[in-house]
């Protein structure tokens, strides 16, 4: 069975400092994705990162960074010089092959405050 | 970017009463689309997976007869929540997959049941 673990409900930043969001998982595939994606209060769904299990190098997006550990399953987002406009709702989700086809599974979400 | 749409993006309906959302993907084909259903402060929960021209495979847990799924053509999905309870009321969001497996989400019905 696949599972995505996100330890932190809430978390809070100092405008212009990093952040790491935690993110473990567990699947027995030996071939999935992980994804990073950022939820507004607007509802939509916004992908910010991707990490496939064979890359060899973390994942990089402008200022979103995918630090994996793969012999740890951990899929930390790390937001540098965070902005206002990042407070918003961040879930990590693993999608790999299963019985049917793919399918995506989303953490918990770890709500993200930037502070002034 | 792929788009997908939505509609409609908000419904108020009264309880026993029906309610169908579209899902579209506007500028590709979409063999395969996802339902979500997201509860206040939740996380998405996968519903179904609805593949064009087949039934659609139900997560555990989700009444099929509930909450029909038809995807008729490889750009439009629809589900059905009928005989609609205020516990159905949530944020249903769908996603659809292109030939790349890459999968692009739409923005969103809110559902509200009086």
């Amino acid at each position: 069975a696949q599972k995505i673990t996100q330890t932190q409900p809430g978390m809070f930043v100092q405008e212009k400092e990093a952040v790491t969001l935690d993110c473990t998982y567990d699947t027995s595939d030996p071939s999935y994705g992980l994804f990073w994606y950022k939820q507004p209060s607007s509802g939509e769904m916004i992908f910010l990162i991707y990490q496939g299990s064979y890359d060899q190098q973390n994942a990089t997006e402008g200022r979103y960074s995918l630090n994996f550990q793969k012999a740890r399953k951990s899929a930390n987002l790390v937001i540098s010089a965070s902005q206002l406009g990042d407070s918003a709702m961040y879930f990590c989700a693993m999608r790999g092959l299963n019985t049917g086809g793919f399918k995506t599974i989303f953490g918990a979400g770890t709500r993200l405050f930037v502070k002034a | 970017g792929a788009v997908v749409s939505q509609h409609p993006s908000w419904v108020i309906c009264k309880s026993g009463t029906s309610v169908k959302i579209e899902c579209r993907s506007l500028d590709f084909q979409a063999t395969t689309m996802f339902w979500y259903r997201q509860f206040p402060k939740q996380s998405l929960m996968l519903m179904a997976t609805s593949n064009e021209g087949s039934k659609a495979t139900y997560e555990q847990g989700v009444e099929k007869d509930k909450f029909l799924i038809n995807h008729a053509s490889l750009t439009l999905s629809t589900l059905t929540v009928t005989s609609a309870h205020p516990e159905d009321s949530s944020f249903y969001i769908c996603s659809a997959e292109n030939r790349d497996n890459e999968q692009f989400f739409g923005p969103g019905t809110r559902l509200t049941v009086l």
